[in-house]
């Protein structure tokens, strides 16, 4: 079965532009969290979302926001990106209470 | 405040030297602790679940416990390929199915 998965792999943004990371779950879990993780940290949850509902959001600014689509993928949007934005970006999908994890989008702002 | 806490940041262990990851929590109602692996620049690997105080769950070279305020993972006899950071997180009642995670150990195996 496939994993849950990402894109793009790496991206370079410069500061005060908008980007789009994308996900795709595990196929059958309807659910997709987000989470940034920094260099020596453990990820920080940003968003979940189930059958395209917001359930849940972290403690992020409004430049940061989610959706679901009807195939349960999802997008995450940041604008006017700053430098302090730059890190992992991971996506989990989950049927229930475990989480499983892509790869991540390494998201470098300059 | 939710917390969690892992010790120690990093562990530097011989082949075959068993040793143990510590992640102690403070939650308000804690629902499940999962630990995972994650290698560099890559995205956690699941590894186990624990739901209740004395439970235990085993996987190879690696056996996961939990008490009231602490998880552990025993490293039995590791290899140099269980070298990773591994991440503790919990799930607490009134937060939905958001995870909290600790800041990771980082454990370096060495033949």
């Amino acid at each position: 079965d496939a994993g849950v998965t990402q894109s793009p792999t790496h991206l370079i943004k410069t500061r005060g532009q908008h980007v789009t990371l994308r996900c795709s779950p595990i196929s059958g879990h309807k659910s997709v969290s987000w989470y940034q993780q920094v260099l020596g940290q453990g990820p920080q949850f940003i968003f979940q979302y189930y059958e395209k509902e917001e359930r849940g959001r972290g403690n992020f600014p409004d430049r940061f926001s989610a959706r679901q689509f009807p195939n349960y993928s999802s997008e995450l949007n940041v604008n006017a990106l700053l430098l302090g934005d730059s890190a992992l970006y991971l996506c989990a999908s989950s049927k229930s209470y475990e989480q499983y994890f892509g790869p991540g989008t390494r998201l470098t702002v300059t | 405040e939710d917390q969690v806490t892992q010790s120690p940041e990093a562990l530097r262990l011989q082949e075959g030297e068993s040793s143990s990851l510590n992640c102690s929590y403070t939650v308000s109602g804690l629902r499940g602790l999962f630990w995972y692996r994650q290698d560099p620049g890559k995205g956690p690997e699941f590894l186990f679940t624990l739901y209740s105080a004395g439970e235990e769950k085993e996987k190879e070279r690696l056996k996961a416990t939990l008490t009231k305020k602490e998880s552990f993972l025993h490293i039995t006899a590791p290899k140099p390929e269980d070298s990773a950071t591994y991440l503790c997180a919990v799930q607490v009642n009134q937060a939905g199915t958001a995870l909290i995670f600790g800041k990771g150990t980082t454990l370096s195996v060495s033949s």
